[in-house]
């Protein structure tokens, strides 16, 4: 079946670890998009990557890092220089040639926790 | 720039009790909007959507209709089950720069919470 897949689904790091989650579509979407979740919050934005080999910031970029090497994947890394990576991270992806009604998809998410 | 604003929560219901999460928005373009459901340690999946303005979405009981001048998407189900105990997002997607740069903006969520 098509769809996203997150990996790992429970994460634990170290202080002063960095950690990457994966993110794997099989959907064909050009368009892939990283959020952060905190409890009782919304999702905010952390990078987007609208083809291979681009990605942009999202409003809360700082501490995090990814690459688009392959349109299927789009792994985040959270560093050492996030100060609270603590959270539920959701990738979802879209499919940007499509004008209008286009949905976006998530994956089941990842729970990270700092040790 | 976009945003959207829903109605703070928790909401409590008893099981068919009628259902209003309220959603306006604000927008620099013209918006597609969507209601996605998370049940608890999930992602977030799609309920309904619509493309334009007096569009109605609908799907599993649930409506909302697109509109335009009171800048709202509000979510309504007639009769509520106890199944239906979520987190309600608001979201809003405009083509930014360049014709094929879609921004996606969330709302904070609402949760939902129906007794039997």
């Amino acid at each position: 079946d098509g769809g996203i897949t997150q990996s790992p689904k429970y994460l634990f790091r170290k202080e002063g670890q960095n950690v990457t989650l994966s993110c794997e579509q099989n959907l064909n979407h050009d368009a892939m998009y990283w959020y952060r979740q905190d409890p009782g919050q919304g999702l905010r934005l952390i990078y987007y990557s609208q083809i291979v080999n681009d990605f942009q910031k999202g409003d809360i970029a700082e501490g995090y890092s990814v690459s688009r090497e392959k349109k299927e994947s789009f792994p985040l890394t959270v560093t050492s220089a996030q100060k609270n990576p603590t959270a539920f991270y959701l990738c979802a992806s879209l499919n940007s040639r499509v004008a209008l009604g286009n949905t976006i998809y998530f994956g089941e998410g990842s729970w990270l926790t700092v040790v | 720039g976009d945003s959207v604003t829903q109605m703070e929560g928790p909401v409590t219901l008893s099981e068919e009790a009628f259902l209003t999460i309220n959603c306006t928005y604000t927008a620099t373009g013209y918006p597609s909007l969507f209601w996605y459901v998370q049940y608890p340690g999930e992602g977030l999946q799609l309920l309904l959507k619509a493309t334009k303005a007096d569009d109605k979405g609908s799907n599993k009981g649930f409506e909302a209709t697109y509109r335009k001048e009171t800048t709202s998407f509000h979510l309504e189900k007639g009769s509520v089950q106890v199944s239906d105990s979520a987190v309600y997002f608001c979201a809003l997607k405009v083509m930014g720069s360049g014709g094929s740069n879609y921004k996606l903006t969330f709302g904070k969520g609402t949760l939902l919470t129906v007794n039997p």
